[in-house]
């Protein structure tokens, strides 16, 4: 199994709401990621976890919760979001969260397409 | 701050032709620089990572270089086909942290 998968591939909530993005891995990797899209904007980092423990949050606001529950499944639980944090969130992974040379080839998910009215 | 730039941000050009996309970066001091393909709608696809060390890397038609002295990347695409109509960007590490940086990236059409 080569892939980062993640759902719902599509989301929209209210501003009130609480739900859960979702991402899975079973490829042995041992660092996970969260990122953000805007449309037609890069990516920008939210959350790394490296060894189930996070080890980066880029500043990232509280309404965003990030979750490793083991080495395969990573969360990002979402409450009291805005509408412009409507956006594609992309889960990656890849083999280490450290310095080994060549060991960050990230494989990424195809993306939830969230959307806040 | 390092600053990463891709210069054309948006390319059309016929199948067949040969093309280079570029990617500039403000700090050298990169730990290394990975190109990815990205489908509408779609998440990332790595296609090379270059390693600080390094000068080039290929896979199939793609080429990149890279040259850390003058900040800069190429992405040299051969023979281009149709299917290779996609959003290019590159993106850098300056450590061992794995925090990728990109470049706004490249839209790619290959009109058949």
């Amino acid at each position: 199994d080569t892939e980062v998968t993640q759902t719902p591939k599509h989301l929209v909530m209210g501003m009130t709401n609480k739900k859960s993005l979702k991402c899975e891995q079973h490829m042995g990797h041992r660092a996970m990621y969260w990122y953000k899209q805007k449309a037609k904007k890069p990516p920008e980092l939210m959350f790394v976890y490296s060894y189930e423990k996070l080890s980066i949050n880029e500043s990232v606001p509280s309404r965003f919760s990030p979750e490793c529950p083991n080495s395969s499944l990573l969360n990002l639980h979402l409450h009291a979001l805005q509408p412009e944090d409507s956006a594609l969130y992309l889960c990656a992974s890849s083999k280490s969260g450290t310095g080994a040379s060549g060991a960050n080839v990230l494989t990424f998910g195809a993306g939830s397409r969230l959307t806040v009215l | 701050k390092q600053e990463v730039t891709q210069i054309p941000a948006a390319l059309s050009v016929p199948e067949g032709e040969n093309l280079v996309l570029n990617c500039s970066f403000t700090d050298s001091a990169i730990y290394n620089l990975q190109w990815f393909r990205q489908d509408p709608g779609k998440g990332l696809t790595s296609l090379l990572l270059i390693q600080s060390s390094q000068r080039e890397q290929t896979s199939g038609r793609l080429n990149a270089s890279l040259d850390k002295s003058s900040g800069r990347s190429t992405l040299y695409i051969a023979a281009s086909q149709p299917g290779d109509s996609a959003t290019y960007l590159c993106a850098v590490t300056m450590d061992s942290s794995y925090k990728l940086i990109f470049g706004s990236g490249t839209r790619l059409l290959v009109r058949p």
